[in-house]
C-alpha cells in the first residue's frame, strides 16, 4: 500500500536559517504529492503541491522536488521566520483505479523558529 | 479559503453515547472527507464520500458511519463513542478525485 514517511521531529531553528525536512514514499504508479501546514489550533492548509516528476512546486518561499528516482519530495525554505513555526505534513494523492484521491499523510513534523 | 465549516468545534462526551459530527460546505465539490488526527499518526481516513449518498470506507472506518444526504453535507456518527475516539476530527472536501484536498477547521471530541 502507499506510504509516506517523514524525518523525526521536532525541528528547532533560529530565524533566518535554512529548512529543510525530509519525505519519502512509496506508491505504486504516479501519486501526486503535496506538503500540508497546520497552525496552532488551525485546520490543515496546503502549502504546495507537485503532480509529476521533476516538477517543483512553491509557495511562501517554500519549495519541494518530486523526485521519482529517490522517491522523495524534501520541503525547503532558505530563511525561515518565526511565523513559520507549525506542523509540517507530507502526504501523497494516487487518483488511479477505485483511490478516490484518498491523501496518505506521514505522521507531521513540528518545526519551532526562535528569534 | 474554501467555505467549509465543522460543528460542533468541541465536544466532551461519556463513553456509550451517539455522537454525530457535521461538516459543511459552500463550495459544490463532489468529494468529501473525514479524517482524524492522533499525536504519531498525523491524518488517517474515515470514510469518504464521492457523491450524494455515495460513500465507503477509509482505513480506519470501524466504530464510525457516514451519511451524505445533500452535496453540501457530510456527517459522521459515532454510535456507541469510545475512549479511544478521544481525537481531533478533519472535514475535507475536493472538486474532484485528481484535485488538492481543502480542510475544515476541526472538531476536538473528547470522550471520558
Amino acid at each position: 500500500g502507499n506510504s509516506v514517511t517523514q524525518m523525526e521531529g521536532p525541528v528547532t531553528l533560529s530565524e533566518e536559517a535554512f529548512l529543510t525536512i525530509n519525505c519519502t514514499y512509496t506508491a505504486t504508479g504516479y501519486p501526486s504529492l503535496f506538503w500540508y501546514v497546520q497552525y496552532p489550533g488551525e485546520g490543515l492548509q496546503l502549502l504546495l503541491k507537485a503532480t509529476k516528476a521533476d516538477d517543483k512546486g512553491s509557495n511562501k518561499g517554500f519549495e519541494a522536488t518530486y523526485r521519482k528516482e529517490t522517491t522523495s519530495f524534501h520541503l525547503e525554505k532558505g530563511s525561515v521566520q518565526v511565523s513559520d513555526s507549525a506542523v509540517y505534513f507530507c502526504a501523497l494523492s494516487y487518483s488511479g483505479g477505485t483511490s478516490y484521491g484518498k491523501l496518505t499523510f506521514g505522521q507531521g513534523t513540528i518545526l519551532t523558529v526562535h528569534p | 479559503d474554501a467555505g467549509i465549516t465543522q460543528s460542533p468545534r468541541h465536544k466532551v462526551t461519556e463513553t456509550g453515547t451517539p455522537v454525530t459530527l457535521r461538516c459543511h460546505q459552500t463550495e459544490n465539490h463532489r468529494y468529501m472527507y473525514w479524517y482524524r488526527q492522533d499525536p504519531g499518526h498525523g491524518l488517517r481516513l474515515i470514510h469518504y464520500s464521492y457523491g450524494v449518498k455515495d460513500t465507503d470506507k477509509g482505513e480506519v472506518s470501524d466504530g464510525y458511519s457516514v451519511s451524505r444526504s445533500k452535496t453540501e453535507d457530510f456527517l459522521l456518527t459515532l454510535e456507541s463513542a469510545t475512549s479511544s475516539q478521544t481525537s481531533v476530527y478533519f472535514c475535507a472536501i475536493s472538486r474532484d478525485r485528481e484535485y488538492e484536498q481543502y480542510f475544515g477547521p476541526g472538531t476536538r471530541l473528547t470522550v471520558t
